[in-house]
């Protein structure tokens, strides 16, 4: 079964602080798509990312940034340089290859605060 | 192209009525799904399709029905309304399946008194 847990609940920030967002994931299998998702206070799911199980190379996307390392089953994602615009609940996400299913984590709610 | 789009945004009911939440995308998109969020719970898959025709269950599909006749539609009926179904509904596709880019509608707010 696929899991996926965010720590997190919920963080606060100083605007122009990093913050990183933890995400662990449990699967059996070997073959699996990472995500991550924004969830703004307007209420809409935005797609930010996603990673193939055999690819664990950073990737780097202006200020955001995303760490995976399967060593930890770990899919963290930084914000470099925080801005108000970030504050919202971010969720990561997990689908194995031969799931037809996607399953979320809890989510964090960030809060930039200006 | 209007994505996928989702009826009502919002909807009252009272225990024990019933009601079809309406979901529509015009992305030719085969695959498509239901989730629910609620405060703290993330988002949990109901029901899900891979193609007209053919529908399978998520994680919490009691008290929900789907039905799949074309692509473009996927409505999910609920069929005695209760208290604990008070959440907020989104539908989502995608063009691979579950391990590809999801695409969401804005979702429906329902509250069930």
């Amino acid at each position: 079964a696929q899991k996926v847990t965010q720590a997190q609940t919920e963080i606060s920030v100083v605007e122009k602080e990093d913050v990183t967002l933890d995400c662990v994931y449990e699967t059996r299998d070997t073959t699996y798509y990472l995500f991550w998702y924004k969830q703004p206070p307007s209420g809409e799911l935005v797609f930010l990312i996603r990673r193939n199980s055999f690819d664990e190379q950073n990737e780097i996307s202006g200020r955001y940034s995303w760490n995976f390392q399967k060593s930890t089953s770990s899919f963290n994602f930084t914000i470099t340089a925080s801005q108000v615009v970030d504050s919202a609940v971010y969720f990561c996400a997990l689908s194995e290859a031969r799931s037809y299913q996607l399953t979320f984590g809890k989510g964090t709610k960030l809060s930039v605060i200006p | 192209n209007a994505g996928v789009t989702q009826t009502p945004k919002f909807q009252v009911l009272k225990t024990g009525q019933s009601m079809t939440l309406q979901c529509a995308q015009d992305m030719n998109h085969e695959y498509m799904s239901w989730y629910r969020q609620d405060p703290g719970m993330g988002l949990r898959l109901i029901h899900y399709s891979v193609g007209a025709g053919i529908t399978d269950q998520g994680e919490v599909p009691n008290g929900y029905n789907v039905s799949r006749s074309t692509t473009e539609d996927f409505p999910l009926r609920l069929l005695s309304a209760a208290p604990s179904q008070t959440s907020v509904y989104f539908c989502a596709s995608s063009h691979r399946g579950a391990s590809y880019e999801q695409y969401f509608g804005p979702g429906t707010r329902l509250t069930v008194t």
